[in-house]
């Protein structure tokens, strides 16, 4: 089993929709997770870490669920600008690295 | 303060020949990374300097070597450059903390071999 495994898409949706990305983890010992967003041909950027308790920033949702070891992202009403990659990343087991799913593509539509 | 840089951005090798990716970062970070992406893959990590001093290999380290010239600078060195390592390559830096974790890449080495 992947690490980090997500639902590699593509994502079409229109503009105004609202998308959930998925992504599961094989590390039961993992303790950070994020979401980075990578636009074509650019590098990853920070998008926003996951906490425990849930977290949201602006239009932009993300929720952990240890139990099952699953994050989730979810956007609401999105924007021609929110089209990208978006990659689930987990701390490694020793705590030196980052490890990236595959990543999620997302095409928003006008 | 430009984070992180890489030279240079585009390559093409022939098969044999070898190079060396340069990457700096001004943030005053300890941790330097390598990381390749490759279509259907995702982000590896080749190697990694937690410290002055000190590499360690990531999942992907065979055909590569790696150096910790000093705090700011890690280079990447490909000694006889296959086919198969045609790829984006990403230097990264982190901030590692309890409430702030986050990866600062450098926009990509885009080799691509013959």
């Amino acid at each position: 089993r992947k690490e980090v495994e997500q639902d590699p898409g593509p994502f079409n949706v229109p503009e105004g929709a609202t998308v959930a990305f998925n992504c599961t983890y094989s590390n039961s010992a993992s303790q950070s997770f994020f979401w980075y967003r990578q636009d074509c041909r650019k590098e990853p950027k920070l998008l926003m870490s996951v906490y425990s308790s849930g977290n949201e920033d602006g239009r932009f949702t993300a929720q952990l669920n240890r139990a099952s070891q699953y994050i989730s992202l979810l956007i609401r009403d999105s924007k021609l600008s929110d089209s990208a990659t978006y990659l689930c990343v987990v701390i490694n087991q020793a705590g030196t690295a980052l490890i990236f799913g595959k990543g999620t593509t997302l095409s928003v539509s006008s | 303060n430009a984070g992180v840089t890489q030279t240079p951005k585009f390559q093409v090798l022939k098969t044999g020949q070898s190079m060396t990716l340069q990457c700096a970062q001004d943030m005053n970070h300890n941790s330097m990374y390598w990381y390749r992406q490759d279509p259907g893959m995702g982000l590896r990590l080749i190697y990694y300097s937690a410290s002055e001093g000190t590499t360690d290999k990531g999942e992907v380290p065979n055909g590569y070597n790696v150096s910790r010239l000093n705090k700011r600078e890690f280079s990447l060195r490909l000694e006889s450059a296959a086919p198969s390592q045609t790829s984006v390559y990403f230097c990264a830096s982190p901030v590692w903390g309890l409430a702030d974790n986050e990866q600062f890449f450098g926009p990509g080495t885009r080799l691509t071999v013959l």
